[in-house]
């Protein structure tokens, strides 16, 4: 099983600043076969990013996603009120998996 | 607009079954593989399981494998989970999720259900 570890566990930010996640996979994982998906309380997840790189539908582009191999990256430009969430990195390169989680909360 | 409603959640004994559903519209749902995602509470999220577009082929994580089982019927919209012989830690929300790669092998969830909880207690 691949297993990804997300740093940090939680991230305190302003809005308007810029928020940097990191998913981290036990091994290479597969054609970049990387997703990224938003969770808010009491919500089921959003997927915003997958392939590594390419956003989902309707995702704002202060949404960018990067990386391959082993280490991957969200990043979020411009901090919005509605953006304060979990976020999952999930990988399909051999099966699927999670990562536990980043919480980006207001400081 | 793409929808998927699950149902069929509730409180259970261990050792219990239970058939999860979960109905979708929006889409052409026989050209879709789906999924069923599970969350315990204040947790993390958790793949369960797999079935191809035809029904032909269906995959389990480990901690599943054995006593649950995914089913579709392409002519009623309709995928299925039937859950057997039930453990507390079993205990979560069970999302049913679209494969974002379509027919294909790319395991990634383009959209979710609400979620429909379930819980096994003694």
């Amino acid at each position: 099983e691949i297993v990804l570890t997300q740093s940090p566990g939680t991230l305190s930010l302003s809005p308007g600043e810029r928020a940097t996640l990191s998913c981290r996979a036990s091994e290479s994982v597969n054609a970049d076969q990387v997703a990224w998906h938003q969770q808010k309380p009491g919500q089921p997840p959003r997927l915003l990013v997958y392939g590594a790189s390419r956003r989902a539908t309707g995702i704002p582009d202060r949404f960018s996603g990067s990386g391959s191999g082993t280490d991957f990256t969200l990043t979020i430009n411009r901090l919005e009120s509605e953006d304060f969430a979990v976020y999952y990195c999930q990988q399909y390169g051999r099966s699927a998996t999670f990562g536990q989680g980043t919480k980006v909360e207001i400081k | 607009q793409v929808q998927l409603v699950e149902s069929g959640g509730g409180v259970l004994q261990p050792g219990g079954s239970l058939r999860l559903s979960c109905v979708a519209s929006g889409f052409t749902f026989s050209d879709y593989g789906m999924h069923w995602v599970r969350q315990a509470p204040g947790k993390g999220l958790e793949w369960v399981g797999f079935i191809r577009y035809d029904g032909t082929d269906k995959y389990y994580s480990d901690s599943v494998t054995g006593r649950f089982t995914i089913s579709r019927d392409n002519s009623r919209n309709k995928l299925y989970l039937q859950m057997d012989s039930l453990r507390v830690e079993d205990t979560s929300v069970y999302y049913c999720a679209r494969n974002g790669g379509g027919s294909s092998w790319s395991w990634f969830f383009d959209y979710w259900g609400q979620g429909t909880l379930v819980t096994v207690s003694s």
